[in-house]
């Protein structure tokens, strides 16, 4: 079984619409969960850390499900400039590991 | 910009041939990380480093090696490369938090295209 696992999508959405995707892990004992954003041929970027009540980023939103074991991630208000992969990311509950969802690719059509 | 350089940023290469690639840093971080990503498949681990000298296997090891000996260069080896080592490869430091791990982040390197034919 996969440590993370996304959606892979894709999603397109039109200009200014609400998206939301989720991501499930495996490991109860994570501590740590963050979504990161790739462009196309580029390396992945973080986009925020998710804490445990949640939090906002401007037009960004992550939650924490602990007891269902899954992350989410909403845009709102999409912009052309949001079209990218973005990658659901778990910390092993020893600290050192990283360990990545597949993606989910995201399309914002104008 | 985490200050993470990565050569070569392309590369194509025969069967059988060794391949080095290295990955260095400016910031003196102690963990340091091999990835390949491919289609289907997102980002697996290959090798990491927790220090000069420390290195432990990731989820997709076989075939590769690495060696650190400086904090700031973190060299991947594909010893006798196959067309499945085609992939690009992202180093990547771990950013330590002010004591908790939920601040700990990573920071990735450009990446490096490797293509074996």
């Amino acid at each position: 079984r996969k440590e993370v696992e996304q959606d892979p999508g894709p999603f397109n959405v039109p200009e200014g619409a609400t998206v939301a995707f989720n991501c499930t892990y495996s490991n109860s004992a994570s501590q740590s969960f963050f979504w990161y954003r790739q462009d196309c041929r580029k390396e992945p970027k973080l986009l925020m850390s998710v804490y445990s009540s949640g939090n906002e980023d401007g037009r960004f939103t992550a939650q924490l499900n602990r007891a269902s074991q899954y992350i989410s991630l909403l845009i709102r208000d999409s912009k052309l400039s949001d079209s990218a992969t973005y990658l659901c990311v778990v910390i092993s509950n020893t600290g050192n590991q990283f360990y990545f969802g597949t993606g989910t690719s995201l399309t914002v059509i104008p | 910009d985490a200050g993470i350089t990565q050569s070569p940023r392309h590369k194509v290469t025969e069967t059988g041939t060794p391949v080095t690639l290295r990955c260095h840093q400016t910031e003196n971080h102690r963990y340091m990380y091999w990835y390949r990503q491919d289609p289907g498949h997102g980002l697996r681990l290959i090798h990491y480093s927790y220090g000069v000298k420390d290195t432990d296997k990731g989820e997709v090891s076989d075939g590769y090696s690495v060696s650190r000996s400086k904090t700031e260069d973190f060299l991947l080896t594909l010893e006798s490369a196959t067309s499945s080592q085609t992939s690009v490869y992202f180093c990547a430091i771990m950013a330590r938090g002010g004591g908790s791990s939920s601040t700990d982040t990573q920071y990735f390197g450009p990446g490096t295209r490797l293509t074996v034919l």
